[in-house]
């Protein structure tokens, strides 16, 4: 069994505020991460989708950064807003095509 | 809207009774994956389909059994429901091998109870 851990579990934040949170994975026969954008009663949704060491992705406020060779990645909100409130889900893949999901982090942004 | 199609959305069973979740995509992709969730736990694999005509089992395949009916449709079937099968089981669909690079496209979920 594969270890995927995020921190925090869960996370309040003032609307404005800056953020982040962490992704843990095991360094070896790494292939891909992927984080996903989860909202109450909706499906989970691919925000980014990183494969090298170094990588970071952007998209709006939202960015990831990712480090292979000691098993983390990132993902940081600039100025969140209520609508950023979701769960955040890291997932894992390996060179075994098969992804590890992380339990996720909840964001709550209070207006 | 394309995307992934569970069906039903709700279900209560009793122990020992069976039941077939529903899977349809509309995106023509190869590969169709079968996840549960349950609390303080991540999604885990129970069953894929890399292609039509292909199955394979995943982290927790034991309770479980599925067809890939056609390219389109992926069902997951429990002979005797238990218990411990109580939880919020997910479709997702991806292109084969794009899962490394776009990530999947899940279904919205079915949440699935056994009395």
């Amino acid at each position: 069994i594969l270890n995927v851990e995020q921190s925090p579990q869960s996370l309040h934040v003032q609307e404005g505020d800056s953020t982040n949170f962490t992704c843990s994975f095991p360094s070896s026969n790494f292939y891909a991460l992927h984080w996903y954008r989860w909202e109450t009663a909706k499906s989970p949704e691919a925000l980014f989708v990183m494969t090298l060491n170094g990588d970071e992705k952007k998209k709006g406020r939202i960015s990831a950064t990712l480090n292979t060779k000691e098993g983390y990645s990132y993902l940081y909100i600039k100025g969140s807003q209520p609508e950023d409130s979701a769960t955040y889900l890291c997932a894992f893949g390996n060179t075994g095509n098969q992804f590890y999901f992380g339990t996720g982090t909840s964001l709550t942004v209070i207006p | 809207n394309a995307g992934v199609t569970q069906t039903p959305k709700f279900q209560v069973l009793k122990t020992g009774q069976s039941m077939t979740l529903q899977c349809a995509q509309d995106m023509n992709h190869n590969s169709m994956y079968w996840y549960r969730q349950d609390p303080g736990m991540g999604l885990r694999l129970i069953y894929y389909s890399a292609s039509e005509g292909t199955t394979d089992k995943g982290e927790v395949p034991n309770g479980y059994n599925v067809s890939r009916l056609n390219k389109r449709e992926f069902s997951l079937r429990l002979e005797s429901a238990a218990p411990s099968q109580t939880s919020v089981y997910f479709c997702a669909s991806s292109e084969r091998g794009a899962q490394y690079f776009y990530g999947y496209t899940f279904g919205s979920g079915t949440r699935l109870t056994v009395v």
